[in-house]
């Protein structure tokens, strides 16, 4: 599975889109993009996922360039329970036991 | 539906004890993964269960080992506990015939300190 390179931590201020960055450049044809957070030490909470085309959820929007090489979530008015770490992650759609979080992006977002 | 749900919440344990955590699911989900999350880490596969009657090693499986009792259940072992063993424990679950194909759902955790 293809690794993926974030941020260590990026600052947003609130009620302003939050875009967070993620590099995947040895992502395969078949690996999809899925993003997760991670609210103050619970579980992992899924987001989005997408292949090739953006994507957009009630939560947020999934930009993945034309390359696919890399990708940006999108929180488009952060508030400060968004507040969290976010973890892009590259995989087979149905092997999930491929999954490697890495140490994601700390996202704080300021009043 | 409960979800993911796991116990112990919280566990202190001597070096050398054993023990075991539970995970249960309600939500009839295929496959089944333990994670650890150290401090300041992201999280790293244990062991995972595609599917009942089956597991495979993940990245860190070394002094762990896991049983897949049944569908709803999947239990993570420490036989013989370390202090390198301390972390935040993590279980998760997904299908594959979920319509977001490879989402996982986990649970709140559990809490291992080994002295």
């Amino acid at each position: 599975d293809a690794k993926t390179t974030q941020p260590t931590s990026m600052d947003c201020a609130e009620g302003r889109a939050a875009n967070l960055p993620c590099n995947h450049s040895t992502i395969s044809g078949n690996e999809y993009v899925y993003w997760y957070r991670q609210i103050h030490s619970q579980g992992p909470q899924y987001i989005i996922h997408g292949l090739k085309n953006n994507e957009t959820n009630e939560m947020a929007s999934l930009i993945i360039t034309e390359d696919r090489k890399s990708s940006t979530l999108i929180l488009p008015h952060a508030t400060l329970r968004d507040t969290a770490v976010y973890y892009c992650i590259v995989r087979v759609r149905t092997n999930a036991g491929k999954s490697t979080f890495g140490d994601g992006t700390t996202l704080t977002v300021k009043p | 539906n409960a979800g993911v749900t796991q116990t112990p919440k919280f566990q202190v344990l001597k070096t050398g004890q054993s023990m075991t955590l539970q995970c249960a699911q309600d939500m009839n989900h295929n496959s089944m993964y333990w994670y650890r999350q150290d401090p300041g880490m992201g999280l790293r596969l244990i062991y995972y269960s595609a599917s009942e009657g089956t597991t495979d090693k993940g990245e860190v499986p070394n002094g762990y080992n896991v049983s897949r009792l049944n569908k709803r259940e999947f239990s993570l072992r420490l036989e013989s506990a370390a202090p390198s063993q301390t972390s935040v424990y993590f279980c998760a679950s997904s299908d594959v015939m979920r319509f977001r194909l490879g989402e996982q759902f986990f649970g709140p955790g559990t809490r291992l300190t080994v002295l």
